[in-house]
């Protein structure tokens, strides 16, 4: 079984709809992220959470919101999706301060 | 605040060249250095990683050494293959009040020609 797993892996949706994206994880790690990649940008933190019930905003958090109600399950939501959030979403899990990432496969989801 | 730099790409290289990519930190405190490496179509995979002064990471063939007196950690490899071609990101956990978020450079792709 894969450590962390992302659905979906890919979507398409129409600008104004809400969309959730999953990060599930097996690794029982206590923080977790969200990153978007752009070209050109690199990795943007989104969201992360150092427990359950414990998150906070990243570099660019407006328009998303995050929710873990379980150590492994991080869902981020789009509110109101529009055509500047398409992009690649990674999800990564970390075992502790002094540690790496362990990175998901990534949801590719496009805005229309 | 906390900054990974890193060397702008694209860098071609014909199989068997040796390979340098720059990375320089800036931090409070004493980072741990890490260096991903991603394929297409795929999430960031750990390629190495140091975590206090003079170590060197290492990992199929690659070496970086954390270098504090320079804020560097560059990543080299004596012979690149083909199969070496991908993006690889620089990163940095900072720590401090910032805990255990990584900051990542913007990458920089290699492609390795036959």
């Amino acid at each position: 079984d894969a450590g962390i797993t992302q659905s979906p892996r890919h979507k398409v949706t129409e600008t104004g709809t809400p969309v959730t994206l999953r990060c599930h994880q097996t690794e029982n790690h206590r923080y977790m992220y969200w990153y978007r990649q752009d070209p050109g940008h690199g990795l943007r933190l989104i969201h992360y959470s150092y427990g359950v019930k414990d998150t906070d905003k990243g570099e660019v958090s407006d328009g998303y919101s995050v929710s873990r109600s379980k150590t492994e399950d991080f869902l981020l939501t789009l509110e109101s999706a529009t055509s500047s959030q398409t992009s690649v979403y990674f999800c990564a899990t970390q075992a502790g301060q002094a540690y790496g990432y362990t990175f998901g496969s990534g949801t590719r989801l496009t805005v229309v | 605040g906390n900054s990974v730099t890193q060397m702008e790409g694209p860098v071609t290289l014909s199989e068997e060249a040796f390979l340098t990519i720059n990375c320089t930190y800036t931090a409070t405190g004493y980072p741990s250095l890490f260096w991903y490496v991603q394929y297409p179509g795929e999430g960031l995979q750990l390629l190495l990683k140091a975590t206090k002064a003079d170590d060197k990471g290492s990992n199929k063939g690659f070496e970086a050494t954390y270098r504090k007196e320079t804020t560097s950690f560059h990543l080299e490899k004596g012979s690149v293959q083909v199969s070496d071609s991908a993006v690889y990101f620089c990163a940095s956990n900072a720590g401090g009040t910032s805990y255990g978020k990584l900051t990542f450079g913007q990458g920089t792709i290699l492609t390795v020609h036959p």
